[in-house]
C-alpha cells in the first residue's frame, strides 16, 4: 500500500490569488495523479505527473491554471492560479502502489478548496 | 473508450435493508474494478476491488462479483447500517500507470 499526505486540508482563498497543494507519499512512486472533484460531483482527472518530465493534461485543463512540480519520486505540487469560485472543489493526489499487479489507486485524504 | 456508468441516487433505505447499486463498465482490455466510498467530509477510500472476471470483492459486508459476460460490478450489502451513509463511487483502472475511471457516484442516505 501507499500511505499519502496532502497539505493543506482546506482553505479558504480570495479570488485571484493562487494556491498551492502539496503531496507526500511514503514511497517512491514513477506516476502521480491530479483530480478534482467538483461539489456533489464525481472525480475528474486533471493530469499526469511522472518525475523528471512536463505533466500530462487532461482535455480541458492547462498548465498555466494548473502547473504541477514533481521533484523527487515521493512528491508532488499542484498550483490552482488565479484562483475564481468555479475553482471551489475538492483536490486528491493519487498514485499507483509501485511493484503490484492490477492494483488500486490509493488516494490522499484530498483538499478542500473554498474560493471567495 | 472506458467508462464507468452507476444508478443514480440519492438511495435511502431504512436499517437492516438490503442494498443494491448498480455499476456497469465499458473497457478496452482487462480492467481491474474497485468500489470506493466517501464518508462526509473525509477522502476517498477503496471498499473492495476484483482484478479479473468472476472475482468478488468484499469488505465490510459489501460485495461485488467482477460479471465480464454483463460488464457489470453491483455492489451489494445483506444488512445496512446509519454508519453506511456515504457516497459510493464505482470504478475501473488497468494498470501500468493509467488513470482511474469514476462513475458519478450514488449517495446512500440509511435512517435509524
Amino acid at each position: 500500500s501507499a500511505v499519502i499526505s496532502q497539505k493543506p486540508s482546506r482553505d479558504i482563498c480570495q479570488r485571484g490569488t493562487s494556491l498551492t497543494i502539496q503531496c507526500q507519499v511514503d514511497s517512491q512512486v514513477t506516476m502521480m495523479f491530479w483530480y478534482r472533484q467538483q461539489p456533489g460531483q464525481s472525480l475528474t482527472l486533471i493530469a499526469t505527473a511522472n518525475q523528471g518530465s512536463e505533466a500530462t493534461y487532461e482535455s480541458g485543463f492547462v498548465i498555466d491554471k494548473f502547473p504541477i512540480s514533481r521533484p523527487n519520486l515521493t512528491f508532488s505540487t499542484l498550483t490552482v492560479s488565479n484562483m475564481s469560485p468555479e475553482d471551489s472543489s475538492i483536490y486528491l493526489c493519487s498514485v499507483e502502489a509501485p511493484g503490484q499487479e492490477n492494483t488500486e489507486a490509493f488516494f490522499g485524504q484530498g483538499t478542500r478548496l473554498t474560493v471567495v | 473508450g472506458n467508462s464507468v456508468t452507476q444508478m443514480e441516487g440519492p438511495v435511502t433505505l431504512s436499517e437492516e435493508a438490503f442494498l443494491t447499486i448498480n455499476c456497469t463498465y465499458t473497457a478496452t482490455g482487462y480492467p481491474s474494478l474497485f468500489w470506493y466510498v466517501q464518508y462526509p467530509g473525509e477522502g476517498l477510500q477503496l471498499l473492495l476491488k476484483a482484478t479479473k472476471a468472476d472475482d468478488k470483492g468484499s469488505n465490510k459486508g459489501f460485495e461485488a462479483t467482477y460479471r465480464k459476460e454483463t460488464t457489470s460490478f453491483h455492489l451489494e450489502k445483506g444488512s445496512v447500517q446509519v454508519s453506511d451513509s456515504a457516497v459510493y463511487f464505482c470504478a475501473l483502472r488497468r494498470t501500468g500507470g493509467f488513470k482511474t475511471i469514476f462513475g458519478a457516484g450514488t449517495r446512500l442516505f440509511v435512517k435509524a
